[in-house]
């Protein structure tokens, strides 16, 4: 069965600080990967994702992922964060036809 | 770019009662749609699966005839609460995948239910 990992519950980083979100699957074949950021009562919106091609994923806001298939792994990373950037990430997979399973999300709070 | 709403946003309901959660897709066609069902400070549990006029694909778990989700036209999803319970509160998300784009989910903005 596929299933996410964010081993991070809750992360505190400085504004301006690099960020770097953890994410570990696992899944049967080559996976669609995503992240999404979800604000306090609010909805998600995807970051960005990947499907195939190359590893390093550009997102939205300047977010960026590497695929690792070696490791399992896609981390959300950001070089300078934004006090804005304070939400709830969560990382998901899937594949071509399947339902997509969400980890239990990671908690980002920027300190001035 | 794809706009996902739910309507109503918040619903604060007293037990016993039922309470209708709408989703819809504003500017494209969702053959399929997500509802989800999210506990405080954890992550999105996959409900049921819809698609467009036939029946919803229940998770193992959940109550079909305590969640009724229908999905009569290509652009609405509804989920009916069956005979609310106060654990039933909870923030309930749903999302539209349109047709031809692979496993790409649109997410509503939730609405949080509140059972009394």
């Amino acid at each position: 069965a596929q299933s996410v990992t964010q081993p991070d519950i809750h992360i505190t980083v400085s504004e301006g600080a690099s960020l770097e979100l953890r994410c570990n699957y696992s899944y049967g074949a080559t996976p669609y990967l995503f992240w999404y950021v979800q604000s306090p009562g609010q909805g998600l919106q995807l970051l960005l994702k990947y499907f195939s091609g190359d590893t390093l994923v550009q997102g939205i806001k300047g977010f960026e992922a590497e695929f690792k298939r070696s490791q399992s792994s896609f981390n959300l990373r950001k070089p300078s964060v934004h006090w804005s950037d304070a939400a709830e990430y969560f990382c998901a997979v899937g594949g071509p036809g399947q339902k997509v399973t969400f980890g239990t999300g990671t908690k980002l709070q920027v300190i001035p | 770019g794809a706009v996902v709403s739910q309507h109503p946003s918040w619903v604060i309901c007293k037990s016993g009662t039922s309470v209708k959660i709408e989703c819809r897709s504003l500017d494209f066609q969702a053959t399929t749609m997500f509802w989800y069902r999210q506990f405080p400070k954890q992550s999105l549990m996959l409900m049921a699966t819809s698609n467009e006029g036939s029946k919803a694909t229940y998770e193992q778990g959940v109550e079909k005839d305590k969640f009724l989700i229908n999905h009569a036209s290509l652009t609405l999803s509804t989920l009916t609460v069956t005979s609310a319970h106060p654990e039933d509160s909870s923030f309930y998300i749903c999302s539209a995948k349109e047709a031809g784009v692979d496993n790409e989910q649109f997410f509503g903005p939730g609405t949080r239910l509140t059972v009394l």
